[in-house]
């Protein structure tokens, strides 16, 4: 059982480039997550997707967009990196909100803009 | 707007010693988690809280829950080395299922 699969696990980016952070899950999840991951900052909520075809910003929405494809994907796409986008970046997912349910993660995907 | 505060930050312990990590919330929230992260790695799911004076342990580890006083524990019993780890403290709302965490508490335990 995969759980929740990021790709890539490694990006390096130069100011300017743009790029797509992929994310899919086998869970049969409804809500899908994006966090980034700073030094001391915590985890950040960039967009979620309560369900298919929904999406919503989170503490940290500007100079990312979201695509809810499917159930089972949730991708994250830098359209013009800047340096302060490097970071680590976290998928996650969840069941329906009624449930005791908690997020699962991804294994992350390190970012650097150079 | 929801937010979350964990307090301490960092914490260094020595073995064999109790200690309670605290998390604040802002707002009325419908669930509240504990994660933890080892350095380097994903989080690993704790606790999932979800009702007033809620409890839940495994092993050295118990979290509860106050709805009233917005304010959730992570109290560590006896404690080893093993649990030294980053542990994080969200809370999440069933109307629009943003889930919000807290900055982290730095845990050491010294052997």
């Amino acid at each position: 059982n995969a759980g929740v699969t990021q790709t890539p696990k490694f990006q390096v980016l130069k100011t300017g480039q743009s790029m797509t952070l992929q994310c899919a899950q086998d869970m049969n999840h409804n809500s899908m997550y994006w966090y980034r991951q700073d030094p001391g900052m915590g985890l950040r909520l960039i967009y979620y997707s309560a369900s298919e075809g929904t999406t919503d910003k989170g503490e940290v929405p500007n100079g990312y967009n979201v695509s809810r494809l499917n159930k089972r994907e949730f991708s994250l796409r830098l359209e013009s990196a800047a340096p302060s986008q490097t970071s680590v970046y976290f998928c996650a997912s969840s069941a329906a909100s009624s449930y005791n349910s908690p997020l699962h993660f991804g294994n992350g995907t390190r970012l650097t803009v150079t | 707007e929801l937010k979350v505060e964990q307090n301490p930050l960092f914490l260094s312990m020595q073995e064999g010693k109790n200690y309670t990590i605290y998390c604040n919330y802002s707002t009325t929230s419908d669930r509240l988690y504990w994660y933890r992260q080892d350095p380097g790695k994903s989080l690993e799911s704790l606790f999932v809280l979800l009702s007033n004076g809620a409890v839940k342990q495994e092993g050295r580890l118990m979290a509860s829950l106050d709805t009233k006083a917005r304010l959730s524990t992570l109290h560590i019993t006896a404690a080893v080395h093993d649990l030294s780890a980053t542990y994080f403290c969200a809370v999440g709302r069933n109307r629009d299922d943003k889930i919000i965490f807290g900055k982290g508490t730095r845990l050491h335990i010294l052997p």
